[in-house]
């Protein structure tokens, strides 16, 4: 089972519309859960992170963490086609060492139509 | 411009080669992280820095491949005797804690033929 899963998509939505990103983790111990916005030949740029459960909100983006059905979500309202990227969820995980390293999942492609 | 740096952006080289690549982390950033990313992956991790110090090495990291972080600012990763297999997106990364925020530096794409 992979650490952190994620559907590859491609998700596609109208513009305008909200786009809905889902990701489950195996490690019951995660604490720190993030998303990270690829655009196609860049680096990951942070977009969100989220600590607790429940919802956190930020300009249009909403992520939600449910710790104990192991599922942290991101919601883009108002689809813009500028967001069609890639979304990669990153969730800490600890190694034997104690090492509390991150761990992504392979990403959902992410396509807003004009 | 107070983000992660990265040189060089590119790099081909002929398999047999070394190479090195150079990461300069957030100034206020002490923990550096090397991941690798292949397409169609997720950026994978390498090592880990705290400060000057080599804390954590994952078991992709072969005995080709050695980081330092002298003085505990910029970083380097080197790939001896690189192999096809090596081509892919080396990205740096740094944080303030282990569990906070990591940054992603644009990376280094290595091309090996």
């Amino acid at each position: 089972q992979k650490e952190v899963e994620q559907n590859s998509g491609p998700l596609s939505v109208p513009e305008g519309a909200i786009a809905s990103l889902n990701c489950t983790y195996s490690d019951r111990g995660s604490q720190s859960f993030f998303w990270y916005r690829q655009y196609s030949g860049k680096s990951p740029e942070l977009i969100m992170s989220i600590y607790s459960n429940g919802d956190k909100e930020d300009g249009r983006f909403t992520a939600q963490l449910n710790k104990a059905s192991q599922y942290v979500s991101l919601l883009i309202r108002d689809s813009q086609p500028s967001d069609s990227a890639t979304y990669l969820c990153a969730v800490n995980a600890e190694m034997n060492t104690g090492f509390q390293k991150l761990v992504f999942g392979t990403g959902t492609r992410l396509l807003v139509s004009p | 411009d107070t983000g992660v740096s990265q040189n060089p952006r590119h790099k081909i080289t002929k398999r047999g080669q070394n190479v090195t690549f150079r990461c300069d982390p957030i100034s206020e950033h002490n923990r550096l992280y090397w991941y690798r990313q292949t397409l169609g992956q997720g950026p994978e991790f390498l090592t880990y820095f705290q400060n000057e110090a080599q804390l954590e090495k994952s078991r992709l990291l072969s005995d080709r491949f050695s980081a330092e972080r002298p003085k505990g600012s910029f970083s380097t990763l080197e790939i001896q005797r690189t192999e096809q297999g090596d081509s892919a997106m080396y990205l740096c990364a740094s944080s303030r804690t282990s569990v906070t925020e990591q940054f992603f530096g644009p990376g280094t794409r290595l091309t090996v033929l």
